[in-house]
């Protein structure tokens, strides 16, 4: 059974730039959120994608945007890099109304912007 | 807002010394409570979900307990290996979005 998957691993961006990230959730998932976790910081809320809308956001800039295809997977987009993006993108599926919605995460993609 | 503080911060242990870390939690209508393990430059790894007060739920040396404003991950006898950044997360309302604390992170000497 196929867990969270990410790509890239890693990435090296220079300000000013656009980055996109991917995922392909659990095998049986519906529901992908992205997190962001700066070092030392536990994993801040960016928002989450349902039937291929987003469903909730967080406090992020509308820099940060994504979408979901049909095949539930997602990708992340940030535009207008700034030194302050760099950090740990995390991925995260989850089954829709399934029991606590419990979310599994992926091994993360590490932003470097210079 | 919901707020989560974990503590403590750190916590270094000699193997086979038993503990716990703190979960406290001020969320509005608490959905359920999750804990994970992360290791360095890895994505969180999901422990346990608690869901009401009076809730226990248990994995091999780890036990996680919950209250109505706080949660204890208990380590028995730890290991070497359990050694990871542990983090706590309430979620609150209809979107079981969860919030995250700092984490508590954790180092077991042989």
């Amino acid at each position: 059974d196929a867990g969270v998957t990410q790509s890239p691993t890693h990435l090296i961006k220079t300000r000013g730039q656009q980055v996109t990230l991917r995922c392909s959730p659990k095998s049986g998932h519906d529901t992908v959120s992205w997190y962001q976790q700066a070092l030392g910081q536990g994993p801040q809320f960016i928002f989450q994608y349902y039937e291929e809308e987003e469903r909730q956001r967080g406090n992020f800039p509308d820099r940060f945007s994504g979408h979901q295809f049909p095949n539930y997977s997602s990708e992340l987009n940030v535009n207008a890099l700034l030194l302050g993006d760099s950090a740990l993108y995390l991925c995260a599926s989850s089954l829709s109304r399934g029991v606590g919605e419990t979310q599994y995460f992926g091994p993360g993609t590490r932003l470097l912007v210079l | 807002e919901d707020q989560v503080t974990q503590s403590p911060e750190a916590l270094r242990l000699q193997e086979g010394e038993s503990s716990s870390l703190n979960c406290s939690y001020t969320v509005s209508g608490l959905r359920g409570l999750f804990w994970y393990r992360q290791d360095p430059g890895k994505g969180p790894e999901f422990l346990f979900t608690l869901y009401s007060a009076g809730e226990e739920k248990e994995k091999e040396r780890l036990k996680a307990t919950l209250t109505k404003k706080e949660s204890f991950l208990h380590i028995t006898a730890p290991k070497p290996e359990d050694s990871a950044t542990y983090l706590c997360a309430p979620a609150s309302g209809g979107s079981y979005i969860p919030t995250f604390g700092r984490g508590t992170s954790l180092i077991v000497h042989p």
